[in-house]
């Protein structure tokens, strides 16, 4: 079975600086996928970044990054320059590689609220 | 636009009703799942269909039923609602050419409330 951790319930920043949200994961498939999604306030499901597996370096997108660690099972997200709009629920999730568990599985997710 | 198109967008009905929720997938993905997110939760797997049939089953309670139609849109039944059924459903499509890189697309919800 698939499991995704967060523990950061919360998590106050200040705007313009930088932040990081955790994430584990457990996983007995080889093969795998990571991704973070954004929840704003008005529910919609917004898709930030993608880690594979077997990927070497680091996914980035813009000011997203993924720190990845897979000896360590963590897959955090790293924000640099927060911004206010970046206020929102975050998700992690995991999907498996073999037929049948394509799914994505969600951890608990973290709301980050930027302070202007 | 996402590309998968989600209806309603809301809904309110009362304690021992029948809806259905609808969800079209994106132009060209096979696959459809469905999630339910509670009042501050994460989101939980309920169930996928790939090409017209059941794939997985996560935890769906025995009173929802969902399908995939021929032409790939799907709908969700949910029967004999009680309050707890309250909550926003997720239809995200994917590809799922059986890659972990395949990507997946959320419809914007329907947010239920049963009254």
């Amino acid at each position: 079975a698939q499991k995704i951790t967060q523990t950061q319930p919360g998590m106050f920043v200040q705007e313009k600086e930088a932040v990081t949200l955790d994430c584990t994961y457990d996983t007995s498939d080889q093969s795998y996928g990571l991704f973070w999604y954004k929840q704003p306030s008005s529910g919609e499901m917004i898709f930030l970044i993608y880690q594979g597996s077997y990927d070497e370096q680091n996914a980035t997108e813009g000011r997203y990054s993924l720190n990845f660690q897979k000896a360590r099972k963590s897959a955090n997200l790293v924000i640099s320059a927060s911004q206010l709009g970046d206020s929102a629920m975050y998700f992690c999730a995991m999907r498996g590689g073999h037929f049948g568990n394509e799914k994505l599985t969600f951890g608990t997710g973290t709301r980050l609220t930027i302070i202007p | 636009d996402s590309g998968v198109t989600q209806t309603p967008k809301h809904l309110i009905t009362a304690t021992g009703q029948r809806v259905t929720l609808r969800c079209s997938p994106r132009s060209g993905d096979l696959s459809v799942y469905w999630y339910q997110q509670s009042l501050d939760q994460g989101l939980q797997f309920l169930i996928q269909y790939y090409n017209g049939e059941e794939r997985a089953k996560g935890n769906i309670l025995e009173r929802f039923s969902a399908q995939q139609f021929p032409d790939l849109h799907s709908e969700l039944n949910l029967s004999s609602l009680e309050l707890g059924d309250s909550a926003l459903y997720f239809c995200a499509s994917s590809s799922n050419r059986g890659r972990p890189t395949d990507g997946y697309t959320f419809g914007s919800g329907t947010r239920l409330t049963v009254v």
